[in-house]
């Protein structure tokens, strides 16, 4: 079956511009969250959806970002005023049922954000 | 949370088997032992996991110290599609965030012809 899918796969945009990144979950999987990664480093965790709901943002770096997962399956993260230190790859990854530790998380291919 | 340490990288011949060191001396008794890979221009994908015993899969073994400090991930015959950046990850079951994957800079792991 389909994986998770982000659109765009690459995004460049000027510092200061606004930016919206979109996951599509595996079907069925109610979990969701959102990882960074920079250059040379793992994934860093920023935000964990249970269906519609936002059950963890500790990981969102400042108020600039913002994610939404209006009716429990798409999730769209949204970064205003843009600054060159978001330049990452933005990777979303979802699952089944309530997350847990034996919850494998399927990862979508990454956005990858670069602000000039 | 308990920490990993993992080599930044290692190489391999293809068909030949490859152990994947990770310690992780601070675990607690109920971490589980997770590992993911992240294929070039890829998300990471799920590997394996375990939480005492040794565990096969299609992919992979993991081998898992007696006193849990350390563990290996070891792929059988590796092939130039395991050229990838594996990442050992340690799950804490009772933590209300075990949800969070926690990544180091896992080892890159590259497969020579």
């Amino acid at each position: 079956g389909a994986g998770v899918s982000q659109t765009p796969s690459n995004k460049v945009t000027e510092k200061g511009k606004y930016v919206e990144l979109r996951c599509d979950p595996i079907s069925g999987h109610t979990a969701l969250y959102w990882y960074r990664q920079s250059l040379g480093q793992g994934p860093e965790f920023l935000i964990y959806f249970q269906g519609t709901g936002a059950a963890d943002d500790s990981g969102l770096p400042n108020d600039r970002f913002f994610a939404v997962r209006p009716e429990g399956s798409v999730s769209t993260l949204k970064i205003q005023r843009t600054e060159r230190g978001d330049s990452a790859v933005y990777l979303c990854a979802s699952s089944k049922g309530l997350a847990g530790v034996w919850n494998e998380q399927f990862f979508g291919p990454g956005t990858r954000l670069t602000v000039l | 949370d308990a920490k990993t340490t993992q080599p930044n990288s290692m190489e391999s011949n293809e068909e030949e088997p490859v152990h994947l060191p990770c310690n992780h001396s601070t675990i607690s008794g109920t971490d589980y032992i997770h590992w993911y890979r992240q294929l070039p221009s890829q998300g990471p994908e799920y590997v394996i996991h375990g939480l005492t015993s040794n565990v096969n899969n299609r992919m992979a073994s993991l081998a898992i110290a007696e006193d849990r400090k350390s563990s290996t991930l070891i792929l059988h015959r590796a092939t130039l599609r395991d050229a990838a950046v594996y990442y050992c990850i340690l799950r804490a079951t009772w933590m209300d965030s075990s949800y969070k994957l926690i990544f180091g800079s896992g080892t890159r792991l590259l497969v020579r012809p």
